[in-house]
């Protein structure tokens, strides 16, 4: 069965404390893993789409890996403005799906 | 420009009511696509078009009826919703919209509706 998992659920960081949150996904014929994160109330931002094991994606403090059973979004230093819902999503190959992960809620702390 | 536009932004509807929900984007995106997202959950695919015709129905309850009237347009159709039907509507689109084919979805900001 398809599947995508985040960890952890929720992270408190104090400012400038570096960290990494994981998106496993057991998923059959992937064609590619998106990473947006989600305020509250809002629709998801875009942040990165990696395709292939080993790519890697930056964008000021985030930075998104991919291997072929996980990604890893690291965040270098995190500001109070990163606090948010980071969520990993896939696309299952042969379909025009995308499959969610329930999400990490960042705290970023001052 | 990676703009996908929903009105309203907030709905408050009886359960007698019919309303609909309205989603646009102009970046010649060939899917569109409806979920639905509850408090601390993630987003729930609802319908995906492609190329202007209904490709999947998550086996979503006749109470909501989906449109696509142009490649631009998607609209939400909604009659006798249940105060369980109250959520964050999300559209979204993607430039591919083919099956099979990478593609990367564009979210709009949402419609927060509220059902008495």
């Amino acid at each position: 069965e398809d599947q995508v998992t985040q960890s952890p659920e929720a992270l408190r960081l104090q400012e400038g404390e570096s960290s990494s949150l994981n998106c496993s996904y057991t998923v059959s014929g992937l064609r590619g893993l998106f990473w947006y994160r989600q305020d509250p109330g809002k629709g998801p931002e875009f942040l990165f789409t990696l395709y292939s094991a080993g790519e890697e994606k930056e964008k000021e403090r985030l930075k998104a890996t991919l291997t072929k059973k996980e990604s890893f979004l690291h965040i270098t230093a995190p500001k109070p403005e990163d606090s948010a819902t980071y969520l990993c999503a896939v696309q299952r190959g042969h379909f025009n799906k995308f499959y969610f992960g329930s999400g990490t809620k960042l705290n970023v702390k001052p | 420009d990676t703009e996908v536009t929903q009105t309203p932004k907030h709905l408050v509807m009886g359960m007698t009511n019919k309303k609909s929900l309205k989603c646009e984007q102009h970046m010649g995106h060939r899917a569109m696509y409806w979920y639905k997202q509850k408090a601390k959950k993630p987003p729930e695919l609802m319908f995906v078009y492609s190329y202007e015709k209904l490709s999947i129905n998550e086996s979503v309850p006749s109470r909501f009826s989906p449109e696509c009237p142009n490649s631009s347009l998607l609209n939400l159709h909604l009659h006798a919703l249940q105060p369980e039907d109250s959520a964050l509507y999300l559209c979204a689109s993607s430039p591919i919209g083919l099956a099979g084919a990478r593609d990367t979805q564009y979210f709009g900001p949402g419609t927060r509706l509220t059902v008495l």
